[in-house]
């Protein structure tokens, strides 16, 4: 079965220090790994995915297949970061890949 | 386009009644999934839909729990005879194809069974 898990419920950190979201997954095909955020009175949305190993809004996450990991990134916090933050897999038998699973989320809050 | 349209925001219902929480899906999206987020945990897949067919209701509690998407209007997600446990935040999303990462999701209707 499949499962993610985000050990973190709440994080905070100052502005401008680094900070890691974790995310660990467990999956028995090749997942496809997303970060989704919902910043506060707002709808949840997709921030990055691996396949695009894209940065956003300075953002990253790097799949590390052997430690079974998708952790987030940031060198420099910044406020406007504070937010709930999903990490999602997606992937099921039969190719019903359209199936997200989510992490039960982590809080994150910069404060000033 | 206003985006994924989900009515009511919140809802209050005995237990016993019907609760029925509606998804309009992006304009030029054919494809609707539901995710259920119980209390302090993340969502979890309930239902696929395309218009007028469910795909995969391998999520869908067995008993209570239904899904349309007819030709015409939003989505439905009816539930019957609601108990506590039904409780929750119940996002809807909707994609114009099958490609996982366009996902759009709704603000969600956050269900309360007193």
């Amino acid at each position: 079965a499949q499962r993610v898990t985000q050990p973190e419920k709440l994080l905070s950190v100052f502005k401008g220090a680094p900070v890691e979201l974790k995310c660990n997954y467990s999956y028995s095909g090749s997942p496809e790994l997303f970060w989704y955020v919902q910043y506060s009175r707002q709808r949840l949305q997709l921030l990055l995915r691996h396949i695009s190993r894209e940065s956003i809004k300075g953002f990253t996450a790097d799949l590390n297949k052997g430690e079974t990991s998708f952790h987030l990134k940031k060198p420099f916090a910044q406020e406007e970061d504070s937010a709930m933050y999903y990490c999602a897999l997606s992937g099921g038998s039969g190719g019903s890949n359209y199936k997200l699973t989510f992490g039960k989320g982590t809080l994150l809050t910069v404060n000033p | 386009n206003a985006g994924v349209m989900q009515n009511p925001r919140h809802l209050v219902r005995r237990r016993g009644q019907e609760a029925r929480l509606r998804c309009s899906p992006m304009k030029g999206h054919s494809h609707v999934y539901w995710y259920r987020q119980l209390p302090e945990e993340g969502l979890k897949f309930m239902v696929y839909l395309q218009k007028e067919n469910i795909i995969d209701e391998s999520g869908m509690p067995k008993e209570r729990f239904s899904a349309e998407f007819p030709k015409e209007g939003p989505s439905i997600l009816r539930i019957q005879q609601v108990v506590r446990g039904d409780s929750a935040a119940y996002f809807c999303a909707s994609s114009p194809s099958i490609v996982t990462y366009e996902q759009y999701f709704g603000p969600g209707t956050r269900l309360t069974v007193t």
